[in-house]
């Protein structure tokens, strides 16, 4: 079975530039989870969504910051204009909602390294 | 906000040693999460852990939730090559919420 895929799996861009993170989760999943790992900060969650809406994105460090969930196959983190601080590991991560009440196991997957020149 | 403190940040056995790492915060948790990080990838969930004082093992890892719900232990017994990677505890930051808080991370390096 396919994980959560992510693309590109690396970028080198310029600052100032546009860049677009993309995001498939694991088919079945009802929830996405964009999160930033810095040696500086470890790992932080930046936004989450529910059926495609966003539900909580308070980790979204500035608004230079946009997340987008068109539908339940696909994600985008976007970043304009880019700063040589936005250089970082973003991960997505699924998860299937626990009826429960209990918390999901998040799959996550293998990330792309941003570096910002 | 809350925080998950993790000790040692590295650490550096040998092939066949056995691994302790804790994971401590000042606020009570009521899920406890393990994750293992290799070079290159995504965490991957190892062990949850959802009452206090439960032991859980899943082949040579074994994690317990702390009495006081503050903090978790991981253990690794008889460790491998593959064992390397960077350890992260985790949680919920309300009870059966998804947004997690995750530690900083045990860095572990075998020597062989």
């Amino acid at each position: 079975d396919a994980g959560v895929i992510q693309s590109p799996r690396h970028e080198v861009t310029e600052m100032g530039q546009e860049v677009t993170l993309r995001c498939k989760p694991i088919s079945g999943h009802n929830s996405l989870f964009w999160y930033r790992q810095t040696m500086m900060r470890g790992l932080e969650l930046l936004i989450y969504f529910n059926n495609n809406v966003p539900i909580d994105d308070s980790g979204m460090p500035e608004d230079r910051f946009s997340a987008k969930m068109p539908n339940a196959s696909f994600s985008t983190l976007k970043i304009q204009p880019s700063e040589p601080r936005d250089s970082a590991v973003y991960f997505c991560a699924s998860s299937l909602i626990d009826r429960g009440g209990g918390t999901d196991t998040q799959y996550f997957g293998p990330g792309t390294r941003l570096t910002v020149l | 906000g809350q925080q998950l403190n993790q000790s040692p940040q590295s650490m550096f056995i040998q092939e066949g040693e056995d691994v302790s790492m804790n994971c401590t915060s000042s606020s009570i948790f009521n899920t406890w999460l393990w994750y293992k990080q290799d070079p290159g990838e995504g965490p991957v969930l190892l062990i949850a852990l959802y009452k206090a004082g439960e032991l859980t093992s899943n082949g040579r890892l074994t994690a317990q939730f702390g009495i006081t719900r503050k903090d978790s232990f991981l253990n690794i017994s008889a460790s491998i090559p593959s064992d390397v990677g960077i350890y992260f505890c985790a949680g919920p930051i309300i009870q059966g919420a998804q947004k997690l808080v995750f530690g900083q991370g045990t860095r572990l390096t075998i020597n062989p």
